[in-house]
């Protein structure tokens, strides 16, 4: 059965701070991750996500997340975050096929102090 | 339209009444999602739907809650008898293809 695992619920950090956060799924085929955010009153967004190839994949707002295989990981990184980066992030994992679900993980929360 | 469009993006009902929820996808999109988020709980997945195909409906939580999708268009997700703990904000989402969904902005829905 598929799973994605957040371990961080709660991060804190203040601004010009690196940020990692973990993302670890469970699925034995080949997986399409994804990282979606969810800025303070808004909808979740796509953020990036990984399909095939180069395992270090970049999307918008300068995030960048890697795909380890060896360690079933799509942790999401920003080397300086800004104050409008508090938001929640979800790790996503779907089938390498076109038709199946997505499954989200329990979600980050970011806050990013002045 | 542009964009996912749910409604009503809030709703207020009493324990034991029935609510339905509209999705209108992307427009061309095969794929339609149903999910819950709940306080601390992440986002949980709800049922699917595929173009023609059987829905996947393991996501459900319980027999009082049911969707459809007509002529592969608009989806309307029913709670029958709702209780206290189906106070969530309930999330539709459509994709093409590759997986990469788009959300609605959600219904929230309050049980009282």
């Amino acid at each position: 059965a598929q799973s994605v695992s957040q371990h961080n619920h709660h991060v804190i950090l203040s601004e010009a701070a690196s940020l990692e956060l973990g993302c670890n799924y469970s699925y034995g085929g080949t997986v399409n991750l994804f990282w979606y955010v969810q800025y303070p009153g808004q909808h979740l967004q796509l953020l990036l996500k990984y399909f095939s190839g180069d395992p270090l994949v970049k999307g918008i707002k300068g995030f960048e997340a890697e795909f380890i295989k060896s360690k079933f990981s799509f942790n999401l990184r920003k080397p300086s975050v800004q104050w409008s980066d508090t938001a929640e992030y979800f790790c996503a994992l779907g089938g390498s096929s076109n038709t199946g679900k997505l499954i989200f993980g329990q979600g980050t929360t970011l806050q990013v102090k002045p | 339209g542009a964009g996912v469009s749910q409604s009503p993006s809030n709703k207020v009902t009493e324990k034991g009444k029935d609510v339905e929820l509209r999705c209108d996808p992307i427009s061309g999109h095969t794929a339609l999602y149903w999910y819950r988020q709940s306080l601390g709980q992440g986002l949980e997945f709800l049922i699917y739907f595929q173009g023609n195909s059987a829905p996947d409906k393991s996501g459900l939580p319980s027999d009082r809650f049911s969707a459809e999708r007509t002529g592969g268009s608009v989806s309307t997700l029913t709670i029958q008898r709702t209780q206290q703990e189906d106070s969530a904000v309930y999330l539709c989402a459509s994709g093409s293809s590759g997986n990469t969904i788009y959300f609605g902005e959600g219904s929230w829905l309050t049980v009282v």
